[in-house]
């Protein structure tokens, strides 16, 4: 069946530092879409992507789709404090059916 | 606009006992999601409907979990009888369609003793 993984499963990260979280799915995707969790808190939506090779940005924030349509990313320039939390990208079947992967948690160093 | 409604927030209760958890998705939201989420994993599908149809309910032990959602709005997830592994946050997420983005509810954190 469908597996979605995560890597890093943890980031460290220097205030003001730039980082890259990276989503692989086993099956080609229909799309994708990405959450954030802060601590104590549930999953907030972020973004989907839909199109092969599709790029969007969130102010700081830089998602990828990739051509093939079995990876992403998520990219953070100049870390905040606020961006403290975990990520999950959750994959999307033909089905319609989303496929969570186990999250990347970041910390932030001040 | 009134989020994804859960309740209760918490629940502890003693193993082979029952329980149900309720959820209240967005107004007009026709996808329910029942997720399942472990410490440092991310949430896990039990069980999706589309408007009062379970159409995805694969993951769900049928043993002795049950899920209803009747005139397609509110949901109640039921374990009985729970065991020590059912300890976990359980999720309730809703979205206008299939596909959409979901808008999760605050979870209830069961602890089974």
């Amino acid at each position: 069946g469908q597996q979605v993984m995560q890597i890093p499963q943890y980031q460290h990260v220097q205030e003001g530092e730039d980082f890259t979280t990276y989503c692989n799915s086993s099956t080609t995707l229909s799309n994708i879409q990405w959450y954030k969790q802060r601590p104590g808190g549930h999953p907030v939506f972020l973004i989907q992507l839909v199109k092969s090779g599709e790029v969007k940005k969130q102010k700081r924030l830089t998602f990828q789709f990739g051509e093939a349509k079995k990876n992403s990313s998520l990219h953070i320039t100049a870390t905040q404090t606020t961006d403290v939390g975990t990520y999950f990208c959750a994959g999307a079947d033909s089905w319609g059916k989303f496929q969570f992967g186990a999250g990347t948690q970041v910390v932030v160093t001040p | 606009e009134a989020g994804v409604v859960q309740s209760p927030r918490y629940k502890i209760i003693e193993k082979k006992q029952p329980v149900a958890f309720w959820c209240n998705p967005i107004s007009g939201h026709n996808t329910l999601y029942w997720y399942l989420q472990n410490l440092g994993q991310g949430p896990e599908l039990l069980i999706r409907y589309e408007n009062e149809e379970a159409v995805d309910d694969s993951q769900l032990p049928k043993d002795r979990f049950s899920a209803e959602r009747l005139k397609g709005v509110d949901s109640t997830l039921k374990i009985q009888p729970a065991e020590l592994g059912d300890s976990a946050v359980y999720l309730c997420a809703s979205s206008l369609v299939l596909g959409k983005e979901q808008f999760f509810g605050p979870g209830t954190r069961l602890t089974v003793l």
